[in-house]
């Protein structure tokens, strides 16, 4: 396993359309985590799983987004209706849920809304 | 929430100069992480240290916990040492939802 695996790479979509990103996390890491980079931004997190299980999500995950992580493997990430501000950098993370929990990121997938 | 200040913003460089970037976070934290995110949109993992000192290669990082700090050197910069580089911690309240500061974009020019 090389890593965190995130399809596709760059996605460009009209507004009003809906779009699903992919995540596969490193494969001993139970915990899945989504983040959004904006332009000049650091990343923000929106939401994450244990295993299958989502147990937060951010504020900035309005309910046009959904995500699922069935069996506790692989994530999607959906996105409905899009608009122009949901243009961004979607990051997925992995990470083992322990003393040490360090995050390792895929390489995201850019997203452009027109 | 915990705030992340990343400084300086930005950082111009001639080759084979030395740097410090500073990370600083307004709370106790868990775990703090340096990344490098490089051309393409990827974070590359620099350093896993929620106290102490590490180094790797021309890196190094100290993060004095008490005093809610963490530095990054890069010795001897090299121009593919260019990129942004973010500090991201982990606050008490665990699950690691990871809070990056804003960056610091280095250019190390030929």
């Amino acid at each position: 396993d090389t890593g965190v695996s995130q399809d596709p790479r760059h996605k460009i979509t009209k507004r009003g359309q809906n779009v699903t990103f992919r995540c596969d996390p490193i494969s001993e890491h139970n915990r899945l985590y989504w983040y959004r980079q904006t332009l000049g931004q650091g990343p923000e997190f929106l939401t994450y799983f244990q295993n299958e299980a989502q147990l937060e999500k951010s504020r900035l995950l309005s309910d046009r987004f959904s995500a699922e992580r069935p069996k506790g493997s692989f994530s999607t990430l959906e996105i409905q209706r899009t608009e122009q501000g949901d243009s961004a950098m979607y990051l997925c993370a992995s990470s083992i849920q322990g003393r040490i929990t360090e995050a390792f990121f895929g390489q995201g997938t850019r997203l452009t809304v027109v | 929430g915990i705030q992340v200040e990343q400084s300086p913003p930005d950082l111009i460089l001639q080759e084979g100069a030395n740097s410090t970037l500073r990370c600083n976070f307004s709370d106790s934290v868990n775990n703090l992480q340096w990344f490098h995110q490089n051309p393409w949109g990827q974070l590359i993992n620099l350093f896993y240290i929620p106290s102490g000192t590490k180094q790797n290669g021309r890196l190094s990082a100290t993060t004095v916990a008490t005093e809610r700090y963490s530095l990054l050197y890069i010795s001897s910069s090299q121009t593919t040492d260019s990129g942004v580089y973010f500090c991201a911690v982990d606050p008490p309240q665990g699950a690691q939802k990871l809070v990056f500061g804003q960056g610091t974009r280095l250019t190390i020019n030929p």
